[in-house]
């Protein structure tokens, strides 16, 4: 079954300091990989995606990404958090589905991440 | 940019009425898609459509139907409102393609259904 798991519900981390939301994915074939972010009464914006190349991925607002296959993980990182980064986080995979064809996505539950100031 | 333009921010409807839910977008995006979002469940699919007049069935349609007469606009129909569909609609849009487009969403409508 394909799957997006975001283990934690919420991370807190005080500004300034690195932060790092986890995804880790269950899909066949070549993952798609999206991360969102919801800030609240808002609709998802996109921030980056990986499709191929290279396992770092950059994105908007300073955040990246790191593609890891062998542990199917892409968490995303911040290396000096703000108080506006104060947001939902939602990590995306895919729909391998019908081999793809459709542009589903696959969605984690969401994890809230608090920045203290 | 990219608009996707949810017709209501707040709705607030009863029992047993016809609902209705209006999306549009502004990029000649062939798919279009409807989500629910519930604290603790994430974006839950609803309906896909790829074209005019086309539409998928997503993870949870029961309860739900929709209309893509025009490329730009997609509409949700809940067609006997109970309070289980108390929830985040959301509406998003990309363009066809190899899978690698990202999804632009609006702003959500809070569905109350008393």
């Amino acid at each position: 079954a394909q799957s997006v798991a975001q283990p934690e519900d919420q991370v807190n981390v005080a500004e300034g300091n690195p932060l790092t939301v986890k995804c880790t994915y269950s899909v066949s074939g070549n993952p798609y990989l999206f991360w969102y972010v919801q800030y609240p009464n808002r609709g998802l914006q996109f921030l980056l995606k990986y499709i191929t190349g290279d396992n770092l991925v950059k994105g908007s607002y300073g955040f990246e990404a790191e593609f890891n296959k062998s542990q199917t993980s892409f968490h995303l990182k911040k290396p000096s958090a703000l108080v506006s980064d104060s947001a939902l986080y939602f990590c995306a995979v895919r729909d391998m589905r019908y081999g793809g064809a459709t542009n589903k996505l696959i969605f984690g539950t969401g994890t809230l991440l608090a920045v203290q100031p | 940019d990219v608009k996707v333009t949810q017709s209501s921010r707040y709705l607030v409807k009863r029992t047993g009425e016809k609902v209705f839910l209006e999306c549009v977008q502004d990029m000649d995006h062939e798919n279009m898609f409807w989500y629910r979002q519930d604290p603790g469940l994430g974006l839950r699919l609803i309906y896909f459509s790829y074209d005019v007049k086309m539409k998928e069935k997503g993870d949870i349609p029961e309860g739900y139907s929709v209309s893509r007469e025009k490329k730009e606009r997609f509409s949700l129909i809940l067609e006997s409102a109970s309070t289980n569909q108390t929830s985040m609609y959301l509406c998003a849009s990309n363009h066809r393609g190899s899978g690698n487009q990202p999804q632009h969403f609006g702003d959500g409508t809070r569905l109350s259904i008393l």
